[in-house]
């Protein structure tokens, strides 16, 4: 199975750009990259996607290397409604692995 | 649509006590699947479903048995409770043959096996 690798933790001051990076070099030429949140007591929910080109929501932006073995999901205004663990996941349809993910805190 | 749905919210066991954790989804997904949360951890893939009829092992199956009858229900069964496996159970669903699309979780529910 594919696997992510992303930093354990990361500090942004509100209302300041957060770039949350991830690593995925053994990703396969099918595998979406997809990225889910998970606020304190809730069930993940989902973030954004993509293949291969950067993508764009109301959320966040997605930004994908060429040679697509990494990816950073971009919030362009941090607040405190931001703080959660972020988790990068390669999406293999049959078998979605979480990893560990990243703890995302904001400075008010 | 009510989503994804879980019962019990919360769940005290004794060691050796068997229970099934429900799921339900009104979405017409093809795709669901049980996930577990342990204190300070990332969730982690018990068992899967990509129709009604068919079930896969995820990463951590052992001690859960499923199986998918109807397209909108997916049970979770735990033979014999073990205190390893208190945890927070999450359910998921998603359309099915189709990679792009996103999972939809369930609020969870609490497992405390003693």
């Amino acid at each position: 199975d594919a696997k992510t690798t992303q930093p354990n933790s990361m500090e942004s001051n509100e209302e300041e750009p957060v770039h949350l990076p991830c690593n995925h070099s053994t990703i396969s030429g099918t595998d979406y990259i997809h990225w889910y949140r998970q606020l304190p007591s809730q069930g993940p929910e989902y973030v954004i996607h993509g293949l291969t080109s950067n993508v764009n929501n109301r959320m966040a932006s997605l930004a994908i290397a060429e040679d697509r073995k990494s990816s950073t999901l971009i919030l362009h205004r941090a607040t405190l409604r931001d703080a959660a663990v972020y988790y990068c996941i390669l999406d293999s349809y049959d078998k979605v692995i979480f990893g560990p993910g990243t703890s995302l805190s904001v400075i008010p | 649509n009510a989503g994804v749905t879980q019962t019990p919210k919360f769940q005290v066991l004794k060691t050796g006590q068997s229970m099934t954790l429900q799921c339900a989804q009104d979405m017409n997904h093809e795709y669901m699947s049980w996930y577990r949360q342990d204190p300070g951890m990332g969730l982690r893939l018990i068992h899967y479903s990509v129709g009604a009829g068919i079930t896969d092992q995820g990463e951590v199956p052992n001690g859960y048995n499923v199986s998918r009858s109807t397209t909108e229900d997916f049970p979770l069964r735990l033979l014999s409770a073990a205190p390893s496996q208190t945890s927070v159970y999450f359910c998921a669903s998603r359309r099915g043959g189709e990679r792009r699309e996103t999972q939809y979780f369930g609020p969870g529910t609490r497992l405390l096996v003693l």
